[in-house]
């Protein structure tokens, strides 16, 4: 099973602020995904990016939101300026192009306040 | 709209004692269906997926079995071990979509007692 790593594990700010959320793939993949889950809530797609540009996002993902991955491992998802509603746990989730299988990250928790 | 439900949200069962997690979901273009698992604080594992092409498949104390027919999917473990207490989580993919987003079910909490 690929390895996932998401950075930090827990970051809290204030309404109003920007954040970065971090994932690192151990491996080369091709599709990366962002999800997330509002406590006690199912987990929700936000993004998918392939090929270095988005492939498709949901409605949850609007203009305070963007992804990317600028230095060709990392790959972030940004939020210009969170809302409380925003406060989740945020997943990484990467695929090959050889599988369909999605392997999730152990998430970042964000708490706005 | 199309969706993934559970039938069941919480499940208690005896530790040693086969479990049964099931979900129906209603869109009938998905080809691919994955079970996750999730406990407290981490994110979503993956346990044991299938292909629409098939009814059943077998892993490591498990078994998902997919009935197209109703739009039925069910989560087998056998077994049961108080370290497989979490919640579990269906979810479709329509691959042949494009790339594949998956659409995750309500979640059942599965509780196993001592």
């Amino acid at each position: 099973e690929p390895e996932v790593t998401q950075t930090p594990s827990h970051q809290v700010t204030q309404m109003g602020q920007e954040v970065i959320l971090r994932c690192v793939p151990i491996s080369n993949h091709l599709y990366f995904y962002w999800y997330r889950q509002i406590l006690g809530q199912k987990v929700e797609f936000l993004v998918s990016f392939y090929n270095n540009e988005i492939s498709e996002k949901s409605e949850i993902f609007d203009d305070q939101f963007s992804v990317e991955r600028p230095d060709g491992s990392n790959f972030t998802l940004k939020i210009r300026s969170t809302k409380l509603e925003d406060s989740a746990m945020y997943f990484c989730a990467i695929r090959d192009r050889a599988a369909d299988t999605q392997y999730f990250g152990p998430g970042t928790r964000l708490t706005v306040l | 709209g199309e969706s993934v439900g559970l039938h069941l949200p919480t499940l208690s069962v005896q530790e040693g004692d086969n479990s049964i997690i099931n979900c129906a979901y209603s869109n009938s273009a998905s080809d691919y269906f994955i079970w996750y698992k999730q406990e407290s604080g981490k994110g979503p594992q993956f346990i044991i997926d299938i292909r629409s092409n098939m009814d059943k498949r077998q892993g490591q104390r498990v078994t998902v079995l997919l009935n197209k027919t109703v739009k039925h999917l069910s989560l087998q473990i056998a077994a049961t071990q108080p370290g497989d207490s979490a919640v579990y989580f269906c979810a479709e993919i329509p691959v042949s979509g494009g790339y594949q987003k998956v659409t995750f079910g309500t979640g059942t909490k599965l509780q196993v007692i001592p």
